[in-house]
């Protein structure tokens, strides 16, 4: 069963317009979360992190908001670029020493000019 | 600071067979993890080195192994190769691990016929 899931596959999104990507947990353990771009033939490249005492965190054009609550955290990117069309990974991790983070599937977005 | 460098990029097998794959931290970083990710799948944790000792592992089978040496750099072995290993294999490096960013290579590609 996976811990942290991405429901939507694929996002398309017009330039200039709000992005907002969704990923929901299920482990209550989990209290660090980070969003990770990933280009194709590339690495993923760090986003935006948030841990569970914080329930927004922003830079620049990107806004991670986490409702511990509900498990669900959601990554706002406005304007939305082309440049920002890659797959967008969600991970989570157990702030303890040598957890490692568990990945959602991705969600591929899309920004049309 | 030169990145997570990893070789080879593209590596082509066939069943049975065994290959090993390498990764170079960023300079000072002593912990790699390594993840295995494949279409449409999340990038799924295989298995954190640190101070040349496997700290955590995932849920794969023992064909699937690693190391680290003294100056941090990683390998990863997979015997007996089969079809399903096709996949992007991506280390990533962070300074102490845990619940610290991690920094992604570009990943090897691994086809297996």
């Amino acid at each position: 069963d996976q811990q942290v899931k991405q429901n939507s596959p694929s996002l398309s999104v017009q330039e200039g317009r709000i992005s907002i990507l969704n990923c929901d947990y299920t482990n209550s353990m989990f209290d660090y979360f980070l969003w990770y771009k990933k280009y194709p033939a590339e690495g993923p490249t760090f986003l935006i992190s948030i841990s569970s005492i914080k329930d927004k965190n922003e830079d620049g054009r990107f806004t991670v908001f986490l409702n511990k609550s509900a498990k669900h955290l959601s990554l706002h990117i406005v304007p939305s670029q082309p440049g920002d069309s890659a797959v967008y990974f969600c991970a989570a991790s157990v702030g303890n020493y040598g957890q490692n983070f568990v990945f959602g599937p991705g969600t591929r977005l899309s920004v049309l000019p | 600071k030169a990145g997570v460098t990893q070789t080879p990029r593209y590596l082509i097998k066939t069943r049975g067979q065994q290959v090993t794959l390498s990764c170079s931290p960023i300079s000072g970083h002593r912990s790699v993890s390594w993840y295995q990710q494949t279409p449409g799948q999340g990038l799924q944790f295989l298995f954190e080195y640190f101070s040349e000792t496997q700290r955590n592992k995932g849920n794969f089978p023992g064909r699937f192994s690693g190391r680290q040496f003294s100056n941090s750099r990683s390998e990863m072995n997979v015997s007996t190769l089969e079809l399903g290993d096709s996949a992007l294999y991506l280390c990533a490096s962070s300074l102490m691990g845990g619940g610290e960013t991690q920094y992604f290579g570009p990943g090897t590609r691994l086809l297996v016929l």
